[in-house]
């Protein structure tokens, strides 16, 4: 079936510094990523919505100076969280559509000392 | 905004009890998704709804779409240790291909 990749799997960085990961659809083309964050025991919050060589649409109260999306190709969308600070520490966790079914990556666990 | 809302936040039943979880949007909805996400583990897909008043099974599982697209229920018949985890729902608003998850409901299943 489909796979969503994401990369790094956990990242630990010094406050003030920025950090990408990296969201990769296998085995399909997604025209349409998205980013979540999910904080310790709550629910997911879609933070944007990424599309294929466009700019990426932001939800109300993300920062997009903050959180650099970048969709470069059908399978790779990057997220940049710049000027890392603690209150940024979370899981994020990208997903893909096929059109009619979404699969979500494995997540990364950013923690920023 | 959109807000999707599910209760009971966490359930502890035994092992064989059933268990039901409710999941309600504050807007109509085209269609809805259900998710399973372990602890650490990523959210997982379960099945998506669509029709007014659409029930689908799988296996112990029984999904429900209200009729009036705004409410969804997911019932599992005598829980196993398995079924451990937290269920989502994510309810997309018309046209718009976002998600936006419900606040979930954590199963705890005691042997």
């Amino acid at each position: 079936g489909a796979v969503v990749s994401q990369h790094p799997s956990w990242v630990i960085c010094k406050s003030g510094t920025s950090v990408k990961i990296e969201c990769r659809s296998l085995d399909f083309q997604a025209t349409t990523m998205f980013w979540y964050r999910q904080f310790p025991k709550q629910s997911l919050m879609l933070m944007a919505t990424s599309n294929e060589g466009s700019k990426a649409t932001y939800e109300q109260g993300v920062e997009k100076d903050k959180f650099l999306i970048n969709h470069a190709s059908l399978t790779l969308s990057t997220l940049t969280v710049t000027s890392a600070h603690p209150e940024d520490s979370s899981f994020y966790i990208c997903s893909a559509t096929t059109g009619e079914t979404r699969y979500f990556g494995p997540g990364t666990r950013l923690t920023v000392t | 905004g959109q807000q999707v809302m599910q209760i009971p936040q966490y359930q502890h039943v035994q092992e064989g009890e059933d268990f039901t979880t409710y999941c309600n949007s504050s807007t109509t909805l085209s269609n809805i998704q259900w998710y399973k996400q372990r602890p650490g583990g990523h959210p997982v897909f379960l099945i998506q709804l669509v029709k007014s008043g659409e029930v689908k099974k799988q296996k112990r599982l029984t999904f429900q779409f209200g009729e009036a697209k705004k409410n969804s229920s997911l019932h599992i018949t005598a829980t196993q240790t398995t079924d451990v985890g937290t269920y989502f729902c994510a309810g997309e608003a018309s046209g718009t291909y976002k998600y936006i998850f419900g606040t979930g409901t954590r199963l705890k299943v005691l042997a």
